[in-house]
């Protein structure tokens, strides 16, 4: 089935600790992002990459990396977690960046 | 700054319309977006908007003003599963997407 995919769904990390989210895509989607999402707030933007082998940074980039060695795949690393990262992540991509935005199911991330 | 403005939440009846506004205040413009969203679950795409005028898909319609940076997704024959969450966001000059908080609708019998 064609889409978008998140690894794991749901996650509980002592502060400190290092993880990585996974995305995948096999829509062959040239762009793809990273949002987090918090009650009451909008969705923002941690990440983003318009093609394979580049990335840039979004509103809310701070603690967190990227890359895109190919097309299908976009890990999130939180290299030291915080208790404010605790939030759900999705992951989106879209054939261009100009285009409708297709989400991942989502990872809830909590963080004591 | 940019900014998105949507009404927290807003409650209908099952059958009745109902419309969402959003009032936008962007660097730039390329496009309006409305996404729905169950409790839950990740966004859906719903509509798309670079011109003014309404758009009309089924039973949901959106409309853009750009002079105004007002849109609004209007909702027809509502049914409980339109319980969910709309979120409205604008693309700006630069391509980037500025995201609303969300307005959550409840359908009541």
């Amino acid at each position: 089935i064609a889409g978008i995919t998140q690894a794991p769904t749901s996650q509980i990390l002592a502060a400190g600790r290092r993880m990585t989210l996974r995305c995948t895509q096999d829509m062959r989607h040239n762009a793809m992002y990273w949002y987090r999402q918090d009650l009451g707030l909008g969705l923002r933007l941690i990440h983003y990459s318009n093609t394979a082998g580049t990335t840039g940074k979004g509103e809310v980039p701070d603690g967190y990396s990227v890359s895109r060695a190919n097309t299908d795949d976009f890990p999130l690393t939180l290299a030291s977690a915080v208790p404010s990262q605790t939030s759900v992540y999705f992951c989106a991509s879209s054939d261009s960046g100009v285009d409708t935005q297709y989400f991942g199911p989502g990872t809830r991330l909590t963080v004591l | 700054g940019q900014n998105i403005d949507q009404p927290t939440e807003m409650t209908a009846t099952e059958g009745a319309i109902v419309q969402i506004n959003c009032t936008y205040q962007t660097s730039g413009f390329n496009g309006l977006f409305w996404y729905q969203q169950h409790a839950g679950e990740a966004p859906t795409f719903l509509s798309y908007n670079v011109l003014d005028g309404l758009e009309e898909k089924g039973r949901f319609s959106s409309f853009l003003s750009r002079s105004k940076g007002y849109s609004y997704l209007l909702l027809k024959e509502l049914q409980m599963k339109d319980s969910a969450s709309y979120l409205c966001d604008v693309m700006d000059s630069n391509y980037q997407l500025i995201w609303g908080a969300g307005t959550k609708l409840i359908i009541k019998p």
